[in-house]
């Protein structure tokens, strides 16, 4: 059985940095072809794909945000981990992980985590 | 980045009606689009990929055709169930890009 689960912060301060786990299980990122991605969504608002990890370590960012992300794997923990610095209240969203649909398009998401909200604000 | 424009951004049904959604591409994908449907507090949920196929355990109503710059979901007879938003998105290239979402809600 395929999960995945976010954990970090509820509250950041701006300016800080955020980092954010994603722990899964049901499958490993070590096998050929696995891609896990970051996802986020703003209340009220429409979902914005940030980042990518594969198997091969490979990594895919989001351009208007690249600057600011790094993402990364724990493949002992089978965690990935997405660190955003330098946040704002702009980046005030869900956060969500999700896996790639395997055998598929690296870009088709048939599993999510439940999300995790992240309110930015002094 | 692609843009991905969906159409309506909400609209008003009643259960058994018909409904389409459009989502247009800014330029050509290919077949390399998605579908999701989202309940209020919940993730995403896949229902169809690479344009027309249907997701496991998705019920056939819910269909997807198109393909290049034009995209359509339908759902031929709405259930109460179906009361949600839906999003495409674009696989073609990265940045993946999603719509800006059509909220279907009960007439």
């Amino acid at each position: 059985q395929v999960t995945l689960r976010e954990s970090g912060p509820a509250l950041v301060k701006p300016t800080q940095t955020l980092t954010l786990t994603c722990t899964f299980s049901g499958f490993s990122l070590r096998t050929s072809g696995v891609c896990v991605s970051w996802i986020r969504q703003p209340p009220g608002k429409a979902l914005e794909w940030l980042a990518r990890i594969d198997w091969d370590n490979d990594k895919y960012y989001i351009t208007s945000l690249k600057s600011r992300l790094t993402i990364s794997e724990d493949t002992s923990k089978d965690q990935v981990v997405l660190t955003m610095t330098n946040m704002d209240p702009a980046d005030t969203a869900t956060y969500y992980c999700a896996r790639a649909k395997l055998g598929g398009n690296s870009g088709t998401f048939d599993y999510w985590g439940q999300g995790t909200l992240v309110t930015v604000s002094s | 980045a692609i843009q991905m424009t969906q159409s309506p951004s909400s609209l008003s049904a009643s259960v058994g009606d018909r409904v389409t959604i459009t989502c247009r591409a800014s330029q050509g994908l290919g077949n390399d689009l998605d579908w999701y449907q989202q309940k209020p507090g919940k993730a995403p949920k896949l229902l169809i990929y690479a344009a027309s196929s249907l997701q496991s355990g998705v019920p056939s109503r819910f269909s997807g055709s198109g393909s290049g710059t034009n995209f359509t979901l339908t759902i031929s007879s709405l259930q109460p169930e179906d009361f949600a938003t839906y999003y495409c998105l674009q696989n073609y290239n990265y940045p993946l890009t999603f719509g800006g979402g059509t909220k279907v809600e009960i007439k």
